[in-house]
């Protein structure tokens, strides 16, 4: 069954740029894994931010931007705000089914 | 604007069938490309794909869990029910219903419930 892997934890401070990336253990990551990205604070539901690896949804805001990058799907966070400390989660499709990441708890600093 | 819900019991005891609805608004299963998904998480760990089911009623099943669960669909009422037999304490999570659009290339899960809380207990 896929394993897809997340960095644990990451920090930034704040104005700061910072990088999540998601791998699967089926090999690269392309375009038709359909990357999604999530972001969900504690206490409440996940909230989508991208989606089919770059776009972004109505509400997602400029400063997140998704991508491919060395064989991973990518989320970019660029000019960190405190707000956006955070679990993040990749969702990858594979098989007709949908597979999560471990999350990464990105920390503001 | 669109809204989807959880219901179901906070507690069952172990080896029962757990079933759960979710109730949505303002869009409708029998769109074509629509679908409605079940994701669970439970306490303090990630976040994991449950199961899907489809406007044209394909059903998709993670495959750790496929052998207990069942999703089906109640177009007129907005609602779609998961039934997971055989429950044990790890399946202790908050379960959440989404929405699912498949638009080729375009596939992603937009709007989220609350969440429910069920805990697997004696």
């Amino acid at each position: 069954q896929t394993v897809v892997t997340q960095e644990p934890s990451l920090a930034v401070s704040p104005g700061g740029t910072v990088t999540l990336t998601c791998a699967s253990t089926t090999g690269a990551v392309t375009s038709v894994d359909y990357p999604n990205w999530f972001q969900q604070k504690p206490g409440q539901a996940p909230r989508a931010l991208i989606y089919s690896t770059v776009n972004k949804h109505s509400w997602t805001p400029a400063r997140f931007s998704g991508s491919l990058l060395g064989g991973k799907a990518a989320l970019t966070l660029s000019g960190v705000q405190p707000e956006d400390e955070a679990e993040y989660y990749c969702l990858l499709y594979t098989g007709g089914t949908w597979v999560f990441g471990g999350g990464t708890k990105l920390t503001v600093l | 604007q669109i809204t989807l819900k959880e219901s179901g019991p906070t507690l069952v005891k172990p080896t029962q069938t757990l079933t759960l609805t979710c109730t949505f608004s303002e869009f409708s299963l029998s769109t074509s490309g629509v679908g409605v998904s079940w994701i669970r998480q439970p306490p303090g760990k990630a976040l994991e794909w449950v199961a899907l089911i489809y406007w044209d009623d394909d059903k998709r099943y993670s495959p750790s869990l496929k052998n207990r669960l069942t999703i089906t669909k109640d177009t007129s009422k907005n609602q779609v029910v998961l039934k997971m037999t055989n429950m044990d304490p790890v399946d202790s999570a908050t379960y959440y219903c989404a929405r699912y659009i498949s638009n080729s290339p375009l596939y992603y899960f937009d709007y989220w419930g609350q969440g429910t809380l069920v805990t697997v207990s004696s």
